[in-house]
C-alpha cells in the first residue's frame, strides 16, 4: 500500500489559507488520494478526495501534482475550529477499502 | 440524519472481562470496520467486513472478535485475551469497498480496563 508523508505540525493564523502538504510518491495509478481530519477525541472527519484532477468542495480544495507524488489541502480562510489533525491517506488499489492512517499534521489556527 | 452511531462514549471495564461495543449504521453501507487508535498515533484496523456473514481480520485482530448478523450493525468484541485494551475504539463504513468510497466514522468508544 501507498504510504504517505506529513509534516508533524503546522501554524496558521486565523483567516489566512492553510496549505496542508503530503508526500506519496509510491502511488499507483488507480489510487485516490483521501484528506480525513480529526478534532480531538471525535471520529475522523472526511473533508474530499481526488484521483488525478484538482477537486474542491465546501470544505476545502485538494490540488494533486501531474505526476501524482504529492498534493495539498487548501483551507481558503482558517478559522479557530479548523484546528485538528489532518490526515492525507491514499486508498489501496485492491478490492478493499483498506486505509493506513498515520500520525497526520496537526494545524494550529491562531487568533 | 443519516450516520454511524456508537456506544457508549465511555466505557469502564475490569481487567479479566469480555466487553462489547456498539455500532450502528443507517447509510445503507455494505462494508463496516473497527479501528483502534491510541494516544498520539494514527488508526489501526483490527476487523473489517464486506458484507454480510462475512468478516476479515485486519491488522492486529489478536484478542478481538465481531459478528455481522446484520447490514446495519457491526459489534466488536473486546476479550479478555487482547493485553492492552485501552484505547479509542472507532467504527466506521463506506458504501462498498473500492477506493473512489470515503470512510464514514463514528464518534467512538473510549474503553478503560484496570
Amino acid at each position: 500500500d501507498a504510504k504517505t508523508t506529513q509534516p508533524p505540525s503546522m501554524d496558521c493564523a486565523e483567516g489566512r489559507a492553510a496549505n496542508l502538504p503530503c508526500n506519496h510518491s509510491t502511488i499507483s495509478g488507480n489510487e485516490y488520494v483521501y484528506w480525513y481530519r480529526q478534532i480531538h477525541s471525535q471520529g475522523p472527519q472526511y473533508i474530499i478526495h481526488g484521483l488525478k484532477n484538482n477537486e474542491t468542495n465546501e470544505m476545502a480544495s485538494l490540488i494533486i501534482t501531474e505526476d501524482r507524488k504529492s498534493s495539498t489541502l487548501i483551507l481558503p480562510h482558517a478559522t479557530l475550529r479548523d484546528t485538528a489533525v489532518y490526515y492525507c491517506i491514499v486508498s489501496p488499489d485492491h478490492n478493499f477499502n483498506k486505509f493506513y492512517f498515520g500520525s497526520g499534521t496537526k494545524l494550529n489556527v491562531k487568533p | 440524519d443519516g450516520g454511524i452511531t456508537q456506544s457508549p462514549k465511555y466505557l469502564f471495564r475490569k481487567e479479566g472481562q469480555n466487553v462489547t461495543l456498539s455500532c450502528e449504521q443507517n447509510l445503507n453501507h455494505d462494508a463496516m470496520y473497527w479501528y483502534r487508535q491510541d494516544p498520539g498515533q494514527g488508526l489501526r484496523l483490527i476487523y473489517y467486513s464486506q458484507i454480510v456473514n462475512d468478516f476479515q481480520k485486519g491488522d492486529i485482530a489478536e484478542g478481538y472478535s465481531v459478528s455481522r448478523e446484520k447490514k446495519e450493525s457491526f459489534p466488536l468484541t473486546v476479550t479478555s485475551a487482547q493485553k492492552n485494551p485501552t484505547a479509542f475504539y472507532l467504527c466506521a463504513s463506506s458504501r462498498d469497498i473500492v477506493g473512489n468510497s470515503p470512510l464514514h466514522f463514528g464518534n467512538g468508544t473510549r474503553l478503560t480496563v484496570t
